[in-house]
């Protein structure tokens, strides 16, 4: 079946720093990949539709300008949480729907998450 | 936009019970409506799903049900064991954009 794969699973890292996501569909193209926050105890909370080749499409309340997307090919979308502060610990979890199916109507595939944790 | 609620946030059952969690949802374009199981710190799993056009699936102890009408559909699980206890979470999918819109999420625990 589909497979997204999410990497890495685990970041700490101090007040201040960069931290890079990517988000790859292992054996399928998606042209269309998800971003995902979810806080403890608390839903996935759609930041981003990430688009092969074109800007990303932010939800409301999401900066654009922390929260930078790139999907520069077709099995790879990054998000790069600028500048993180201890209140963008959280899980981010990548989702794409998979590859040959009827649009708007199928199941999506995550990845495993990233467990950021900012000190 | 759409806007998905769902309830009980919590819910516990005795072994063997039947367990029930409902969502509606505000958006009539919305025509794929997925379930999610997620145990702590993991990936949400795909545990069943219905599309617009039926109004009821089936798979084994889990079914689903819609109502497009009310804009309503429910998660029911039968014979509930204690390998169901996690959290679920109902969706409501636009045809157009792939969007999910998640519910609140319902914690689960079977008691046995």
């Amino acid at each position: 079946g589909a497979v997204v794969s999410q990497h890495p699973s685990w970041v700490i890292c101090k007040s201040g720093t960069s931290v890079k996501i990517e988000c790859r569909s292992l054996d399928f193209q998606a042209t269309t990949m998800f971003w995902y926050r979810q806080f403890p105890k608390q839903s996935l909370m759609l930041m981003a539709t990430s688009n092969e080749g074109s800007k990303a499409t932010y939800e409301q309340g999401v900066e654009k300008d922390k929260f930078l997307i790139n999907h520069a090919s077709l099995t790879l979308s990054t998000l790069t949480v600028t500048s993180a502060h201890p209140e963008d610990s959280s899980f981010y979890i990548c989702s794409a729907p998979g590859q040959g199916q009827v649009i708007g109507n199928q199941p999506q595939h995550f990845g495993d998450g990233t467990r950021l944790s900012i000190l | 936009g759409e806007n998905v609620e769902q309830h009980p946030s919590t819910l516990s059952v005795q072994e063997g019970d039947s367990a029930v969690i409902k969502c509606t949802y505000s958006d009539s374009a919305s025509n794929y409506f997925p379930w999610y199981k997620q145990e702590l710190g993991k990936r949400p799993q795909l545990i069943i799903d219905i599309r617009s056009n039926v109004g009821e699936k089936k798979d084994q102890r889990i079914a689903v049900t819609l109502n497009k009408t009310a804009k309503h559909f429910s998660l029911h699980i039968t014979e509930t064991q204690p390998e169901d206890s996690a959290v679920y979470f109902c969706a409501a999918a636009d045809s157009g954009t792939y969007k999910y819109i998640f519910g609140t999420g319902t914690r689960l625990k079977v008691l046995a």
